[in-house]
């Protein structure tokens, strides 16, 4: 059973950084593309970043551009998703989901980062 | 503000069929393919459509996706109460080269 099990979010002040992770089981991790989705509270879905199966190319929304990034560890079958300097604006629940280009299947169950004072 | 437009809700009673609209762009829709997402109340969301109109296994042929142009959407038949979730539509834009999603829409089984 393909399973994604995300885990390093929490509370972190405005500026701080925090780093997310994503551990994947039940199928090949390096030869499939991964992507990170968000969602604010009582919000629609929004895309973050993207990442191929390699690492060798990388995705990100404009809004992130510069301040998150995305990388994987294919030895221990793990995604990540770094994000500095961050805003209140990214206050979310965080998916890691298996997939690129619009596919993703599955979802993990999503991990809360708040970003406040 | 959405890339891709979705009505922001929809209803109908149970049996009945309900259809939620997906608009976008020649840089999205209109050149790759649309999925949607099915987001029960507190939970993931979860893969409903994949390429336009095929569905996952365990996914009731209830659901059914179309797309023409620019434009996709989500037919749901025989409307159950368990399908009072929030449905997302999703294609890859080739100009901003990233995932978009829709707005969402709020399906109301009354």
């Amino acid at each position: 059973e393909v399973q994604l099990l995300e885990s390093g979010g929490g509370l972190v002040q405005p500026g701080g950084s925090l780093r997310l992770s994503c551990a994947a089981s039940g199928f090949t991790f390096s030869t499939y593309a991964m992507t990170w989705v968000r969602q604010a509270p009582g919000k629609g879905l929004v895309w973050v970043s993207g990442i191929t199966g390699t690492g060798f190319s990388t995705y990100y929304a404009d809004s992130v551009k510069g301040r998150f990034t995305i990388s994987r560890d294919n030895s221990k079958s793990t995604l990540f998703l770094q994000m500095n300097s961050l805003r209140a604006d990214d206050t979310a629940v965080y998916y890691c989901a298996k997939g690129l280009r619009g596919l993703l299947d599955p979802w993990g169950q999503g991990n809360l980062v708040t970003v406040s004072s | 503000q959405s890339v891709l437009t979705q009505p922001p809700s929809a209803s109908g009673t149970p049996g009945q069929r309900v259809t939620i609209s997906c608009s976008g762009s020649s840089s999205n829709i209109g050149i790759n393919t649309v999925n949607w997402y099915q987001q029960l109340p507190g939970t993931a969301p979860k893969l409903l459509i994949f390429t336009n109109n095929q569905r996952p296994s365990g996914v009731p042929d209830r659901f059914s996706g179309s797309k023409s142009g620019t434009s996709a959407s989500l037919a749901i038949s025989g409307l159950q109460s368990e399908d009072e979730a929030d449905y997302y539509c999703a294609a890859w834009d080739d100009s901003l080269n990233g995932l978009v999603f829709g707005g969402g829409t709020k399906l109301t089984v009354l």
